[in-house]
């Protein structure tokens, strides 16, 4: 059955470092995704990685997606207060497709 | 678009009683899924329909929960009776493609709370 990590599960940093969030799954898959939620919020879709090697950026965020070691990152770049969020990454369950697993989420904290 | 549709976004019930949680999905997708998320549990897959029809009800915790897609503009998940540990938010989301080439929309959530 596949499982979908995160690692680390809370980040306190300060605005201006730069950080990197790391997401694991379990069963081979070509692709991978990244939602964000503010507290209270609903998930807001961020990244979609659909190949070995793919790398997005958004902003001060840039993902990359390695199939082969089954792992994901988040790297964030710079960071500021706006970023403070949780962040899931997901995983297909399956060939469909259809089916998403996520991960436990990664609770992040900008501090000025 | 108005994105995905939920309602009530707060439920207060008391415990045996019956609820009943809504969604619109935007038009044109075909995926719809029912997420439960709690502290301890995170984010749980409940149902999924394709084209109206259930595709996998695996993460339904008991049979007091039940989900339906009468057309493809609307969807209910019905507890009966509910429990207090069924209090959490559930999301419901939808997508083209599946788990997709861009990801699922989530709705805004409904926050239950049995009592």
């Amino acid at each position: 059955e596949l499982k979908v990590e995160q690692n680390p599960l809370f980040l306190s940093m300060q605005e201006g470092k730069n950080y990197t969030i790391y997401c694991n799954y379990s069963t081979t898959s070509d692709r991978l995704y990244w939602y964000r939620q503010d507290p209270g919020k609903s998930l807001e879709s961020l990244f979609v990685l659909l190949s070995n090697g793919a790398v997005k950026q958004e902003g001060r965020l840039m993902a990359s997606l390695d199939t082969k070691a089954r792992l994901s990152t988040l790297h964030i770049t710079a960071a500021v207060h706006d970023l403070s969020a949780t962040y899931f990454c997901a995983a297909p369950h399956g060939t469909s497709y259809d089916k998403v697993i996520f991960g436990p989420g990664t609770s992040l904290s900008v501090i000025p | 678009d108005a994105g995905v549709i939920q309602s009530p976004r707060h439920e207060v019930t008391e415990m045996g009683q019956e609820v009943t949680l809504r969604c619109k999905p935007i038009s044109g997708h075909d995926y719809l899924f029912w997420y439960r998320q709690t502290m301890m549990r995170g984010l749980e897959l409940l149902i999924y329909f394709n084209n109206n029809v259930p595709i996998d009800d695996s993460g339904m915790p008991e049979d007091r929960f039940s989900a339906k897609m009468p057309n493809a503009s609307f969807s209910t998940l019905k507890i009966q009776p509910s429990e207090p540990r069924d209090s959490a938010v559930y999301f419901c989301a939808s997508s083209s493609y599946g788990g997709g080439l861009y990801g699922y929309t989530f709705g805004s959530g409904t926050r239950l709370t049995v009592v």
